[in-house]
């Protein structure tokens, strides 16, 4: 089966310019996350979607950060404006089922530097 | 933050020998899950484990849940160059199904 796929792969910007990501999650995945992994660290949970539905976003910076999933399938994860600090890679990840019990599929990631 | 602790951070270890990583939780996890990040790469699936007590086996990679469903370990023996990557922990409660992520062992080893 095909994998997650994310674009871009790389992306620089300046702060205080929009930025957005892309992910496909692998087909008949239901569920679809949203991970920030700064250097060093694990990936830290921004976003979850069941189908079309943002089920957990609690830790979604609300003021500058948005996503969307309208068919539940594809993903955008949106900053605007950016900011120094959201340097990292962001991570999408898909999965069969909501329980917290199946195994994430991660896409590669999009790495952002943000001068 | 995290509700899982890793420890420890870095593991150096010599091409042949064993060694343990562990990772610890402040509350009573309904699964944890184990993946495996070689640099440059994206996190990758390696095992689950849900009972208490419950050990599994992959190769030269033995993954143990404790008793109290609030630690975990993974013992690699052997270790070959290709062991090299950041292994992390992650795990969920059971009235959540928020899959949360510890800060991972980074292992390098040494030929």
């Amino acid at each position: 089966e095909a994998g997650v796929v994310q674009s871009p792969r790389y992306k620089i910007i300046e702060k205080k310019q929009p930025v957005a990501f892309w992910c496909n999650p692998i087909s008949g995945h239901n569920t679809l996350y949203w991970y920030r992994q700064n250097l060093g660290q694990g990936p830290e949970l921004l976003i979850r979607y069941e189908n079309e539905e943002a089920v957990d976003d609690s830790q979604l910076p609300k003021d500058r950060f948005s996503a969307e999933r309208l068919k539940g399938v594809d993903s955008t994860l949106k900053i605007q404006p950016a900011e120094l600090g959201d340097s990292a890679v962001y991570l999408c990840a898909s999965s069969t089922n909501r329980d917290g019990n199946s195994p994430l599929h991660f896409g590669n990631g999009t790495r952002l530097t943000v001068t | 933050g995290q509700q899982v602790m890793q420890i420890p951070q870095y593991q150096h270890v010599q091409e042949g020998e064993d060694f343990t990583t562990y990772c610890n939780s402040s509350t009573t996890l309904s699964n944890i899950q184990w993946y495996k990040q070689r640099p440059g790469g994206h996190p990758v699936f390696l095992i689950q484990l849900v009972k208490s007590g419950e050990v599994k086996k992959q190769k030269r990679l033995t993954f143990q849940f404790g008793e109290a469903k609030k630690n975990s370990s993974l013992h690699i023996t052997a270790t070959q160059t290709t062991d090299v990557g950041t292994y992390f922990c992650a795990g969920s409660r059971s009235n959540d199904y928020k899959l949360s992520f510890g800060a991972g062992t980074t292992v390098t080893v040494r030929a």
